[in-house]
């Protein structure tokens, strides 16, 4: 079974450019996740998806970053302008189901390691 | 106030050898579940182990156990006979009923030595 599809793997950027990340989660998985992990510290959620419908995006920068999921499969993560503190590793994961019924193991994607010059 | 600590930066174990690696959390949900995350240099972050909060025994997948102490709110991981593989960044997490968001803990880096 193939595991969360993130590209691209690398990308690097000037200040003020718009840049684009891809994912595609497990078959199966109704909701996905984007963290942004910054350097030497745990991921944190930027948003989380129940198929097409974001039910938690309170961390997500709304002034630069937006996120579309449209036919609750995969999910597009942007940024536009970049700016330097945008430089981070941006991790998409899914799951089966969110909360804790049983419980809820999130599978990682090998994460978009972004570079603001 | 931060829900997940991890007190140590760097760890460091010989082969074959046991490590405790450290984790408290902070939460008022009676409802949760602990995980920890192995990310090793290539960045992916895998799945090791899982506790409930209401679970009455220990969790244990493999070398990885979590010692469970809730009145002490700590959830440390052991790895038992190290391998050089298990090199590598290691994550607590947690995840509370009253939402769905699962909150890192700010790492521990795991170095074997042969």
């Amino acid at each position: 079974e193939a595991g969360v599809v993130q590209s691209p793997r690398y990308k690097i950027i000037e200040k003020k450019q718009p840049v684009a990340f891809w994912c595609n989660p497990i078959s199966g998985h109704n909701t996905l996740y984007w963290y942004r992990q910054n350097l030497g510290q745990g991921p944190e959620l930027l948003i989380r998806y129940e198929n097409e419908e974001a039910v938690d995006d309170s961390q997500l920068p709304k002034d630069r970053f937006s996120a579309e999921r449209l036919k609750g499969v995969d999910s597009t993560l942007k940024i536009q302008p970049a700016e330097l503190g945008d430089s981070a590793v941006y991790l998409c994961a899914s799951s089966l189901a969110a909360g804790l019924a049983g419980y809820n193991e999130q599978f990682f994607g090998p994460g978009t390691r972004l570079t603001v010059l | 106030a931060q829900k997940i600590t991890q007190t140590q930066p760097g760890m460091f174990v010989q082969e074959k050898e046991a490590v405790t690696l450290d984790c408290t959390y902070d939460t008022s949900d009676p409802s949760y579940g602990l995980f920890w995350y192995k990310q090793p240099s290539s960045g992916e972050m895998i799945f090791l182990i899982y506790q409930g909060s209401y679970d009455q025994q220990n969790a244990t997948e493999g070398r990885y156990s979590l010692n469970f102490q809730k009145a002490r709110k700590s959830a440390n991981l052991v790895i038992s006979a190290s391998q050089l593989g298990d090199s590598a960044m290691y994550f607590c997490a947690m995840i509370e009923t009253s939402g769905s968001r699962l909150t890192f803990g700010e790492g521990t880096q795991l170095t074997v030595n042969p």
